[in-house]
Formats: structure tokens, C-alpha cells, sequence
């Protein structure tokens, strides 16, 4: 089956500073490839996603890349906040409904 | 927005007894899932359900669980004799389509004495 790793497992950045988490998937047949925000006592909130056939998508101070051909994706954060502080877990699927997760990062903005 | 809903967000039983875990889907989706996560480790699929039955289960949803959608709003887990490698978080999840969004729950903690 799918197989993600996440790393690192834990990141602290300064407030404003940019943040990256990276993630590799082991089957090629995967082609979604969700992020999940985390915050305590929570589920995970979906904050971006990328299908296979799109290399790159942002959203405001979030963004994601993919590449195939390495079998990775990353997430990156910038001018980070205080708010931005959460465990983020990447994932992924081959049809959308069946995601396996890494194993998440736990996000620390210092003010 | 609309959210998932999970009940009760904590459970604890002893072992061997029965549990069930409530969800209430976003209203107009159509697909349904049950995930958990045991302290340290990944978020695990154990199974989707679609019209009325299972599409897809993995190696830990074994005989020991089962799911239901008792009416139009509620999706449970059952859990017949639990044991402690089933303390865990719940978390249930929806989509409209499986190619979609999924829109997870808070969960339920569960703790098996």
C-alpha cells in the first residue's frame, strides 16, 4: 500500500520567517494530494491540495508543490503567524477517499 | 460552514465491553469514513461507506467493527469487545464525492481500561 514520510517532525520558526514541511509518497499511482491543519482538541482542517496533473498551487500564504517524478510534495508557509502554529499532516490518495497520512509536524511560531 | 459533528468527543470503557461512536455527516454528502489515530502514531483509514455499505476497509477493521447508518443523519462505529490496542482517536470524515474534499470531525476520544 501507500507509504507517506513526513519530515521534519517537529519545526520552530520566528514569527514572519517562512516555514517548509516535505513529504514523499512511495506509489506512483497516487494523484491527490491534500494538506491538514491540525490544532489542539480538533480535527484536521484541510488547508490546500494538489492534484498530480498541477505542478504547483498557492493560496494567500500557503502554497504547495508537487513533483512527480521525485514522488514528493511540500508545503510552504510564509511570513508565518502565531496562528500558524498546529500539527500539519500531508497526505495522500489515489482516488481521494482512501488517504494515507504522514505522520505530521508539529509547528511552533515564536513571537 | 458546515462541519462534521463527533459524540462524544471522549469515551472510556473497559475492556471487552461495546462501544459506539456517533457522527453526524455534512448534510449533503455522500460518502462517510471512520479514521483513528493512536497516540503517536499516523492517522489510519479503517473504512469508507457509500449507499449503504461498506466500499472499503482496511487490516484493522476486522470483525470486532462495524458500521451504520441508522437514519438520514447519523454514521456510527460499533466496536463489539474492545481491548486496549483500541484506545485511540476517532475521527469521522465526509465528502460529497470520494474524488473530493474531505471534511473531518473533531473526533472521540476512546480509552480502553
Amino acid at each position: 500500500g501507500e507509504n507517506v514520510e513526513q519530515h521534519p517532525s517537529t519545526l520552530s520558526v520566528q514569527e514572519g520567517d517562512s516555514a517548509v514541511i516535505k513529504c514523499t509518497y512511495s506509489d506512483s499511482a497516487s494523484n491527490y494530494f491534500p494538506w491538514y491543519k491540525q490544532e489542539l482538541g480538533k480535527g484536521p482542517q484541510l488547508i490546500i491540495d494538489i492534484r498530480s496533473n498541477v505542478g504547483e498551487k498557492k493560496d494567500q500564504r500557503i502554497a504547495v508543490t508537487l513533483n512527480k517524478t521525485a514522488k514528493h510534495f511540500s508545503l510552504h508557509i510564509t511570513e508565518t503567524q502565531p496562528e500558524d502554529s498546529a500539527v500539519y499532516f500531508c497526505a495522500a490518495s489515489i482516488s481521494g477517499d482512501k488517504l494515507s497520512f504522514g505522520a505530521g509536524t508539529t509547528v511552533t511560531v515564536r513571537a | 460552514e458546515p462541519e462534521v459533528t463527533q459524540t462524544p468527543s471522549h469515551q472510556v470503557t473497559q475492556m471487552g465491553q461495546e462501544v459506539i461512536l456517533r457522527c453526524v455527516p455534512i448534510s449533503n454528502h455522500l460518502y462517510f469514513y471512520w479514521y483513528r489515530q493512536i497516540l503517536g502514531q499516523k492517522v489510519e483509514f479503517l473504512v469508507s461507506f457509500y449507499n449503504n455499505e461498506i466500499s472499503e476497509k482496511s487490516e484493522i477493521f476486522d470483525d470486532q467493527f462495524s458500521v451504520e447508518r441508522p437514519d438520514g443523519s447519523n454514521f456510527t462505529l460499533k466496536i463489539r469487545s474492545t481491548k486496549l490496542e483500541d484506545s485511540a482517536m476517532y475521527f469521522c470524515a465526509s465528502n460529497r464525492d470520494s474524488n473530493e474534499k474531505l471534511f473531518f470531525g473533531s473526533g472521540t476520544q476512546l480509552s480502553v481500561l
